[in-house]
């Protein structure tokens, strides 16, 4: 159980393009679901946190409007890379938090990532 | 919670041995932890959790020691096989609110 995916798992675009990521819980419905980016031999930056429903709260430093997060259902979230840029480049990865046992706190299962390299 | 860490410390053990990763967390007030082992270019993978009310939990090859006193986590795999080698991270979490990472550790088996 718990299985999350992402889609695509690998995206090569042009610089000034857009590029969407998907994320969906496959098994389980997702009360918030996490966007993070990570550079090589980097550990997980948090870009956002959404919710279903509502707007995603962004992380110091990250451009509200140049990462565009929907949270359109409880299994799916879409990140869109807008006006993409090298630096841009990056593993992206997304996780879904489901209540956990006694206690109510959450557990986050991650997806397998997205590398988006942007020429 | 965001942790950014640069030249991920590496341990290098024999197949076969026993690994132990450690991790040091930052807030006391933090209740529950995780660890998380990340293969080359694929996603985190939840491997063993742990509760602030405990001190050790154990699963299949994995150990999970908890030391509050000094705000230390650390996980341990038994028989360490190939298939181990990647970065493990540990995650401290507070009720309701963000996940904090580690930096990671490269764990490498040598055969």
């Amino acid at each position: 159980g718990a299985v999350v995916s992402q889609h695509p798992s690998w995206v090569i675009c042009k610089s000034g393009t857009s590029v969407k990521i998907e994320c969906r819980s496959l098994d389980f419905q997702a009360t918030t679901m996490f966007w993070y980016r990570q550079f090589p031999k980097q550990s997980l930056m948090l870009m956002a946190t959404s919710n279903e429903g509502s707007k995603a709260t962004y992380e110091q430093g990250v451009e509200k409007d140049k990462f565009l997060i929907n949270h359109a259902s409880l299994t799916l979230s879409t990140l869109t890379v807008t006006s993409a840029h090298p630096e841009d480049s990056s593993f992206y990865i997304c996780s879904a938090a489901t209540t956990g046992l006694a206690g109510g706190t959450d557990t986050q299962y991650f997806g397998p990532g997205t590398r988006l390299t942007v020429l | 919670g965001e942790s950014v860490g640069l030249h991920l410390p590496t341990l290098s053990v024999q197949e076969g041995d026993n690994s132990i990763i450690n991790c040091a967390y930052s807030n006391s007030a933090s209740d529950y932890f995780i660890w998380y082992k990340q293969e080359s270019g694929k996603g985190p993978q939840f491997i063993i959790d742990i509760r602030s009310n405990m001190d050790k939990r154990q699963g299949q090859r994995v150990t999970v020691l908890l030391n509050k006193t000094v705000k230390h986590l650390s996980l341990q795999i038994a028989a360490t096989q190939p298939g181990d080698s990647a970065v493990y991270f540990c995650a401290e979490i507070i009720y309701g609110q963000n996940f904090v990472f580690g930096p990671g550790t490269r764990l490498s088996v040598l055969p």
